[in-house]
């Protein structure tokens, strides 16, 4: 298994520019989410969602869309980036019931953002 | 809603000492995780060590362990013959074990920062 990927691993980009953040997973996880990491802080969820179809605004959400129409993958879209959209976002997701082995989160790499 | 603190931005040890790493946290819950992970210069966030609120003992994961005391609200974290590949951030979190919506959404503290010395 992969695991948990994500694509691109760096951006550049300039003010109102959009783009498309991509993450996928091969685990058959329920559960996926996006977090934000920024200096000195921990990360911070920006979406979420708990099965294909659903999706939820988490901490962080203005300025962020994602969807969810397969399983496997979670994309996160900036409409009109912003330097504020300077970031580390993370992806990770998540198998069975929190109640159960879901407690667990499995991160990917991370892609490094930087909006000028 | 939780939060979770680690008063400690930076610290150091040097190879093969212990060094503890403090995090304490605040919430009205009474079943949760509270999960340590350490990220490297690579970036990738590890899973460390994970404690659930229910059990009284103590988890370990060879040379990592963590002291956790409900009450005062306070998991830290015990780094023992510490080795130069532990220099990493290394943050606490927290989950509910029953998140309202299904959100599984960790809540991170801002980090310790670990240096290993030779």
């Amino acid at each position: 298994n992969a695991g948990v990927t994500q694509t691109p691993k760096f951006q550049v980009l300039k003010t109102g520019q959009s783009m498309t953040l991509q993450c996928a997973q091969d685990m058959n996880h329920e559960y996926m989410s996006w977090y934000r990491q920024d200096p000195g802080m921990g990360l911070r969820l920006i979406h979420y969602s708990v099965g294909a179809g659903i999706t939820d605004q988490g901490e962080v959400p203005n300025g962020y869309n994602v969807s969810r129409s397969t399983t496997e993958d979670f994309p996160l879209r900036l409409l009109s980036a912003a330097p504020s959209q300077t970031s580390v976002y993370f992806c990770a997701s998540s198998p069975g019931t929190p109640q159960t082995s879901g407690y667990e989160q499995y991160f990917g790499p991370g892609t490094r953002l930087t909006v000028t | 809603a939780q939060t979770v603190t680690q008063s400690q931005p930076e610290m150091s040890v040097q190879e093969a000492e212990t060094v503890t790493l403090s995090c304490t946290y605040d919430t009205s819950e009474s079943d949760y995780y509270l999960f340590w992970y350490k990220q490297p210069p690579s970036r990738q966030m590890i899973l460390v060590i994970r404690q659930e609120a229910y059990k009284q003992q103590n988890a370990t994961e060879n040379r990592f362990s963590v002291n956790f005391q409900k009450a005062a609200k306070s998991f830290s974290l015990k780094i023992s013959d510490s080795q130069l590949g532990d220099a990493a951030m290394y943050f606490c979190a927290y989950r509910s074990a029953f998140p309202l919506g299904g959100r599984r959404a960790l809540t991170f503290g801002s980090g310790t920062r670990l240096q290993v010395q030779p």
